[in-house]
């Protein structure tokens, strides 16, 4: 099942303007992960937050972490029309042999209006 | 080379064809994954190969068939499939966890359409 849920489901703001999209999770976490997704195309890592951190910066991007309340956010600053897309959080579970799963939220579409 | 290779980017077959879905990747990951992907959903891992050899399959039909002939490729053979089987299957490979975790590398994905 998947263990994350994010919200917004859809989220349609003006070029410039900031994008939060937020993701709860249900069980202890290592790490969470958000990645983006271009219509009909692969996923693209945006960053990688650790549970011992609190917050993490990547050029506009702003990941914040509150493992006390299973949540993060993700920041959008300054957007663009090309940050147009789906961005999905996610946490990891450990593998045998070093291999990870990942198991995705929802999801977040995303929308920057010109 | 950061890149994640999957071949063919679309594909229509009939339910009694049998094809292959093709991943590839040059960054020397151990691990490696196939996912399905419904429209407006998100990922459903498949399966996950580790060191060439199978390590979890999500209790995947068994029309489904991966293969991991070497450590830079991956197949995912098909036969006998449903119409509710259409998706965008995605590859994906990850360096080897350890106590430390990483990112996974995604390809652009397969468009399969069953007829």
């Amino acid at each position: 099942s998947q263990q994350g849920e994010e919200d917004p489901q859809a989220l349609s703001i003006q070029e410039g303007e900031n994008a939060t999209m937020n993701c709860s999770y249900k069980t202890s976490i290592n790490n969470l992960q958000w990645y983006r997704q271009n219509s009909g195309r692969g996923l693209v890592h945006l960053i990688l937050i650790r549970s011992n951190e609190r917050e993490k910066h990547s050029g506009r991007l702003r990941v914040t972490l509150d493992t006390s309340k299973k949540s993060s956010s993700l920041l959008i600053t300054a957007s663009r029309a090309a940050d147009t897309a789906s961005y999905f959080c996610a946490t990891v579970r450990p593998l045998i042999q070093g291999a990870q799963k990942l198991v995705f939220g929802q999801g977040t579409r995303l929308t920057i209006n010109p | 080379d950061t890149e994640v290779t999957q071949t063919p980017k679309h594909l229509v077959m009939g339910m009694t064809n049998k094809k292959s879905l093709k991943c590839e990747q040059h960054m020397g990951h151990r691990a490696m994954y196939w996912y399905k992907q419904k429209a407006k959903k998100p990922p459903e891992l498949m399966f996950v190969y580790s060191y060439e050899k199978l390590s979890i399959n999500e209790s995947v039909p068994s029309r489904f068939s991966p293969e991991c002939p070497n450590s830079s490729l991956l197949n995912l053979h098909l036969h006998a499939l449903q119409p509710e089987d259409s998706a965008l299957y995605l590859c994906a490979s990850s360096q080897q966890a350890g106590i430390h975790y990483y990112e996974q590398y995604f390809g652009p994905g397969t468009r399969l359409t069953v007829t």
